[in-house]
Order: C-alpha cells, then sequence, then structure tokens
C-alpha cells in the first residue's frame, strides 16, 4: 500500500496568493484529517471527513481556508489568500473504515508550506 | 485550557536509562488514547495505544489513569534510535504538543 500522499511536498509562495494542497487517503478508508503543525501551536486539527462528509470543521482559522472531499480518494486544501501566518506543515491522515474512537490515524508526508 | 498538556522537554537521558513522559487530559469522558512518535520533519506514526489496564510492547510500557486524567509512556533501556518527539493523543484529533526525547550515547 502506498501510504497517505499528499503534494507539494514542498510549497513555497507568496503572501495574497492562493495554495492548494492535495491529499490521497489510503485506499479504503473513510476518515480524512487535516492537521497544521508549527512550532508554537503544536500540532492542530483543521477539519476532518467521514464519507467524503466533513463533519468538524471548527479548527479551521478562517475564512480564507477552506476543504473539499469531491470523492473517496480525493481532498484538496485550499488557503486563498494566503498569509505569512499561515507558514506550516499541513498533514493529511486516514482512518480505516468503520473505525471508532479507538482506530488509529495514518498520517501523509506532509506538506511544508512557507509563505513570504 | 487545552485539551492535552504535555511537558515539552527535551529530556536529556543516557543510553540505558529509563524515562517516563506524562500527558494529562481535560474531559474525563475521553474513551481513547494514544502514543505517537514523530522524528524530526517526518509524520507521526503511533507507537502504541493506551489501554485502561496498561500494556507493553518490549521496553515500552503505556499505562491510562483515569482518576486523574493523564496517560503516561515508560521507556526502559534507551536507545540512541529513541530520539525523537513522543505525542500523546485523546479521542483520535486531540494531540499534546510532544516531549522531545534526546539519548546521549
Amino acid at each position: 500500500d502506498a501510504g497517505v500522499i499528499q503534494s507539494p511536498r514542498h510549497e513555497v509562495t507568496e503572501m495574497g496568493q492562493e495554495v492548494t494542497l492535495r491529499c490521497k487517503p489510503i485506499s479504503g478508508h473513510n476518515s480524512l484529517f487535516w492537521y497544521r503543525q508549527t512550532m508554537m501551536r503544536g500540532l492542530e486539527l483543521l477539519i476532518y471527513f467521514n464519507n467524503n462528509v466533513p463533519i468538524d470543521d471548527s479548527g479551521m482559522p478562517e475564512d480564507r481556508f477552506s476543504a473539499k472531499m469531491p470523492n473517496a480518494s480525493f481532498s484538496t486544501l485550499k488557503i486563498q489568500p494566503s498569509e505569512p501566518r499561515d507558514s506550516a506543515v499541513y498533514f493529511c491522515a486516514s482512518r480505516v473504515p468503520g473505525g471508532g474512537v479507538g482506530d488509529t490515524q495514518y498520517f501523509g508526508p506532509g506538506t511544508r508550506l512557507t509563505v513570504l | 485550557r487545552k485539551e492535552v498538556e504535555q511537558d515539552p522537554g527535551p529530556f536529556n537521558v543516557p543510553e540505558g536509562a529509563t524515562v517516563a513522559f506524562n500527558c494529562t487530559y481535560s474531559n474525563s469522558a475521553s474513551q481513547s488514547f494514544f502514543w505517537y512518535r514523530q522524528d524530526c520533519r517526518k509524520e507521526p506514526k503511533l507507537l502504541m495505544s493506551v489501554y485502561s489496564s496498561g500494556n507493553e510492547d518490549g521496553r515500552f510500557t503505556a499505562q491510562l489513569n483515569r482518576a486523574s486524567q493523564y496517560i503516561s509512556l515508560l521507556i526502559r533501556d534507551s536507545k540512541l534510535s529513541d530520539s525523537a518527539t513522543y505525542l500523546c493523543v485523546v479521542n483520535q484529533i486531540y494531540f499534546g504538543s510532544g516531549t522531545k526525547l534526546n539519548v546521549k550515547p
């Protein structure tokens, strides 16, 4: 199994530009999570989906952030317009089907975003 | 108040030492608990689940104390390769900020 796939692995952009991060979960997993990690705030949940439906987006910082999951094998996280404080590592994770709170998540390698 | 709190460390220990980390959580109704390991510039990876009865995996022992609302991780006979950041996770989605461990030769 290829694991969770994220692209791009690194992104450097200028303030005000649109940024789109992509994630392909492990095949057959039906829950998908987006996290952001910074030195100051640690690992924070932004949003998660069950069966392609957003369940909890309370962690999304503000209206500049949006996430979609058009099908079971693809999700995007978009930032428009980007700001320097958005610089972080963004992780996507997926979980086994039917998993309750006792089932583990598998993380992708992350996208390191730098906004100048 | 944060959902999950950890001492950031770093814990600097010699090879062969025993080291323990604690993690406290705020929601008494929490149901699941994990320890993840994260190497520098890598993604978090599951180390072990934490069960009410406690569980052991080789040199690693995890325990849950519901009354005091904390989980612990004990590492015996530390190896250089144990150097990493250890994250506790509650209810799948609430991560502690991590405790950094440096094992020195």
